[in-house]
C-alpha cells in the first residue's frame, strides 16, 4: 500500500488568501520529498523538493516545511490565484532504488 | 528542450484487446518510469526503466509488461484489457533512477476499455 497521505482530500480558499495543503508520511527514512501540481487534463508538474536535512525550503510563492519529528510534510501557497486550482500530490522518496510514492492528492479550488 | 511527449493521448479499446503506449523522455534523461491514474486509487507505480533495463516493478498483473530501447524511449503494453484498466497512463523521465530525481511527467495517455 502507499506510504504517503493526505489530511485533506478538498481544499477551497478565497483568492488572495493563503493555502496549506497537508501531507503525512510513513516511513522515517524518506530523504526526499516533492510537491507536484496537476490541473484539468495535464500531467503532474513539479513544484518544489527538499531533502531531509532541510526543514524548510522556498520557491516563488511556495513553501514546504518539513517535520521529521512527527513525519509531516506541508505545502504553503501565498497570495493563492486562480491558477493555482489543481490536485497537488506529495511523493517521498525511500532510499534503496524505491520509485517515489505519491499520496491520493489534494484538489484545491480558488474562489474568486 | 522538449519535454516528455507520450502518444496516443487518447483510446478507446474493448475487454480482451491489446494496447501499447508510448513515451519519448526528456533528452539525455535515461530513466523511464510509468504511473497508472485512476480516481479511486491515484498514482499508482508500474515499473521504472533505466538503460534498457527494468530497475523496479510495481504490484501490477503480468499482463502489464514495458521495455526501453537504446535511445531511452520506453514502451507499456497492456494484455486482455479489462473494464479496471481505464485509466491515465502517465510517463516521466529523470536523469537518476530509483527516485532520486526530479521527474518530469507527459500527459499522459488517456485509456477508456468498453
Amino acid at each position: 500500500g502507499e506510504s504517503v497521505g493526505l489530511h485533506l482530500p478538498t481544499l477551497s480558499v478565497q483568492e488572495g488568501d493563503n493555502s496549506i495543503i497537508n501531507c503525512a508520511y510513513s516511513n522515517s527514512a524518506s530523504d526526499y520529498f516533492i510537491w507536484y501540481k496537476q490541473e484539468s487534463g495535464k500531467g503532474p508538474q513539479f513544484i518544489i523538493d527538499i531533502r531531509s536535512n532541510m526543514d524548510k525550503r522556498q520557491g516563488q510563492r511556495v513553501t514546504v516545511l518539513l517535520n521529521k519529528t512527527v513525519k509531516h510534510l506541508s505545502l504553503q501557497i501565498a497570495a493563492t490565484q486562480p491558477g493555482d486550482s489543481a490536485v497537488y500530490f506529495c511523493a517521498e522518496n525511500i532510499p534503496g532504488n524505491t520509485p517515489l510514492v505519491f499520496g491520493k492528492g489534494t484538489r484545491l479550488s480558488v474562489i474568486a | 528542450k522538449a519535454g516528455v511527449t507520450q502518444t496516443p493521448r487518447y483510446l478507446i479499446k474493448t475487454r480482451g484487446q491489446q494496447v501499447t503506449l508510448s513515451c519519448s523522455p526528456i533528452s539525455g534523461h535515461r530513466s523511464v518510469s510509468w504511473y497508472q491514474q485512476t480516481p479511486g486509487q491515484g498514482l499508482q507505480f508500474l515499473f521504472e526503466y533505466f538503460s534498457e533495463t527494468q530497475r523496479n516493478k510495481g504490484n501490477f498483473p503480468g499482463r502489464f509488461s514495458g521495455r526501453q530501447f537504446s535511445n531511452s524511449r520506453s514502451e507499456m503494453n497492456v494484455s486482455t484489457l479489462e473494464l479496471g484498466d481505464s485509466a491515465l497512463y502517465l510517463c516521466a523521465s529523470s536523469l537518476e533512477a530509483g527516485g532520486q530525481g526530479e521527474l518530469f511527467f507527459g500527459e499522459g495517455s488517456r485509456l477508456t476499455v468498453l
